[in-house]
């Protein structure tokens, strides 16, 4: 398996763009998660599915910030409009259920201008 | 509060042991210990993780102290590669599981 692939891998926009941050998890594995990671808040978790359902979202910054999980083997996360702090890493996991270890992708770098 | 205390660096040298302490003396009687790490540029990667007693598997060893308030990842040989950010995660009480890292500890392994 080529494990959680997420794209692209860099990103530079302009404030008030829409951005959308792909994620495709492992095949088979039922939880996925989002997670944002700067210096100054470290990694953080956005939002986490379980069987394509939203379970916690209370990470989510702010209605600017929205997360879908179409089917198994795809999330998006968009925001709308970016903003400047918005810049950050931006990590997909999933894992095979909520009780096992879970599998990061290679991160999507984000800057907003 | 789910948070774990360790130290923000530790230096090692190649080819000796490395013990990476972490303290989590809320800890409840049903929460996990894991231990993951991020290298640089990197997403975070599972290490291992354990519940009372203590754990192996080919990348380390966790060492779970009986009250279960303390526990440390030992690599047993560092190596270069082995230079990361290691974080201990004391999981949230609940049905996620969900993961919340802290600071964790920035391991510089000297040549």
């Amino acid at each position: 398996d080529a494990g959680v692939i997420q794209s692209p891998r860099h990103e530079v926009t302009e404030m008030g763009q829409e951005v959308t941050l792909r994620c495709k998890p492992i095949s088979g594995h039922n939880s996925l998660f989002w997670y944002r990671q700067t210096m100054m808040r470290g990694l953080e978790l956005l939002i986490y599915f379980n069987n394509n359902v939203p379970i916690d979202d209370s990470g989510m910054p702010e209605d600017r910030f929205s997360a879908k999980m179409p089917n198994a083997s795809f999330s998006t996360l968009k925001i709308q409009p970016s903003e400047p702090r918005d810049s950050a890493v931006y990590f997909c996991a999933s894992s095979l259920n909520r009780n096992t270890e879970a599998f990061f992708g290679q991160g999507t770098r984000l800057t907003v201008v | 509060d789910a948070k774990t205390t360790q130290p923000n660096s530790m230096e090692s040298n190649e080819e000796e042991p490395v013990h990476l302490p972490c303290n989590h003396s809320t800890i409840s009687g049903t929460d996990y210990i894991h231990w993951y790490r991020q290298l640089p540029s990197q997403g975070p990667e599972y290490v291992i993780h354990g519940l009372t007693s203590n754990v192996n598997n080919r990348m380390a060893s966790l060492a779970i102290a009986e009250d279960r308030k303390s526990s440390t990842l030992i690599l047993h040989r560092a190596t270069l590669r082995d230079a990361a950010v290691y974080y201990c995660i004391r999981t949230l009480p609940g049905s996620a599981r969900q993961l919340t890292f802290g600071s964790g500890t920035q391991l510089t392994v000297l040549p």
